[in-house]
């Protein structure tokens, strides 16, 4: 069975950095991409970061583009994304995300609270 | 960035009736779109990808169509446990994008 654990949410000033990690399990790590979605509370889904299997491409999205970064350990089984000049419009539950060999997200962790707030 | 647009925002219906969503995109993704399930506290669950292929496990209610740039989602009827908030995602572009959701709700 595959699990997606995710941790290091918390609440940080706006301008402040945070490191996400998810640890997997339940399936071949290094052979799947793997991406960050969050969820600010009452909205929709948005798409923040993904890398690929071997960790040699990664994409962002416009918001996140020059302050998040996105990073994988395939020896350690583990996802991170270290978020840096945080903003209140950053707050939000992050997912990580398996994404399926067709691309989809096919598996999701329970998710980690950022929150951003003086 | 390819927009989706999914209506209606809201869909008013009782078990066992039929539900029908819809997802337009704002330029082509040919069949690169997928559907998920989300309930109050928990994360999103795929249904459908590439259009119109039920993800593992899925119900046979659960059925999807269309390509190009108009899409659909239908639960031919509704349980239950259907009642939910459901989203589309394109994967044929970057950045990914996902539809605003349409929340099904008991009539």
């Amino acid at each position: 069975e595959v699990q997606l654990v995710e941790s290091g949410g918390g609440v940080v000033q706006p301008g402040g950095s945070l490191r996400l990690s998810c640890s997997a399990s339940g399936f071949t790590f290094s052979n799947y991409a793997m991406h960050w979605v969050r969820q600010a509370t009452g909205k929709g889904l948005e798409y923040v970061s993904a890398i690929s299997s071997s960790g040699g491409s990664t994409f962002y999205a416009d918001s996140v583009k020059g302050r998040f970064t996105i990073s994988r350990d395939n020896s350690k089984n583990t996802l991170g994304l270290q978020m840096s000049s945080l903003r209140a419009e950053d707050t939000a539950m992050y997912y990580c995300v398996k994404a399926s060999s067709d691309y989809y997200y096919d598996s999701w962790g329970q998710g980690t609270l950022v929150t951003v707030s003086s | 960035e390819i927009v989706l647009t999914q209506s209606p925002a809201t869909l008013s219906l009782s078990p066992g009736e039929r539900a029908t969503l819809s997802c337009r995109a704002s330029q082509s993704v040919s069949n690169s779109l997928g559907w998920y399930q989300q309930k109050p506290g928990q994360a999103p669950r795929l249904l459908i990808y590439d259009a119109s292929n039920r993800a593992t496990g899925i119900p046979a209610r659960f059925s999807g169509s269309g390509s190009g740039t108009d899409f659909t989602l239908t639960i031919s009827s509704l349980e239950p446990e259907d009642f939910a908030v459901y989203y589309c995602q394109q994967r044929s572009n970057w950045p990914r994008t996902f539809g605003q959701g349409t929340k099904v709700e008991i009539k």
